[in-house]
């Protein structure tokens, strides 16, 4: 079994502050974590992945995630935060088979403000 | 690389009538695709896994008989909403994988309105 909680439903910052978005996971086995971003009536798009290799992952558009395994937790970070970064965020945990479903967090909303 | 494709973009039908969404893996063989329902401001909800040459397997209180689900190839997988209703209405979300690699590639969506 696996679960994701992504802790705050709403998050806001003003253009370049600091963002950080919280995700804690659960799972039987050793799990894949992503990192998906979407945009008002898009897709998702992958922002990063972790597959145990190393534990910080950098990603695009200046994203990056630690993997901490004692804590359960993938937390998304940013240093300085642009408009464009406003949108829905979505952590998701899945398993690290072929055919392993994903289950996603219920999303953060990042606004930004100028 | 890893696009993957959607059509239509949106979708608007009569209720009663069949809808039928493509999602198209245009630059990998994707040999399971997943299709994914989104209710306005909410996460994406699991609908079926589907392996290439075989059956879909759909998740708890989806309605197989209502959303049909085929992947004939290894780049094509197709939802059919039979008999749509308004309750039907929502963006729907395909995604593909590659064998032994644990990453999904999401298409665009679709979003469909049924009157």
């Amino acid at each position: 079994a696996q679960s994701v909680t992504q802790l705050d439903s709403h998050v806001s910052v003003s253009e370049g502050t600091p963002v950080l978005l919280r995700c804690n996971y659960s799972s039987s086995y050793s799990p894949s974590l992503f990192w998906y971003v979407q945009h008002p009536n898009k897709g998702l798009q992958l922002l990063l992945k972790y597959t145990s290799a190393a534990t910080l992952v950098k990603g695009i558009n200046g994203f990056e995630a630690e993997f901490k395994k004692s804590e359960t937790s993938f937390h998304l970070t940013k240093p300085s935060a642009h408009m464009s970064d406003a949108a829905e965020y979505f952590c998701v945990v899945s398993q690290n088979t072929n055919a392993g479903k994903s289950t996603f967090g219920d999303g953060t909303t990042l606004t930004v403000k100028p | 690389g890893a696009v993957v494709s959607q059509h239509p973009s949106r979708v608007i039908c009569k209720s009663g009538t069949s809808v039928k969404i493509e999602c198209r893996s245009l630059d990998f063989q994707a040999t399971t695709m997943f299709w994914y329902r989104q209710f306005p401001k909410k996460s994406l909800m699991l609908m079926a896994t589907s392996n290439e040459g075989s059956k879909a397997t759909y998740e708890q209180g989806v309605e197989k008989d209502k959303f049909l689900i085929n992947h004939a190839s290894l780049t094509l997988s197709t939802l059919t909403v039979t008999s749509a209703h308004p309750e039907d209405s929502s963006f729907y979300i395909c995604s593909a994988k590659r064998t032994g690699v644990e990453t999904q590639y999401f298409g665009p969506g679709t979003r469909l309105l049924v009157l």
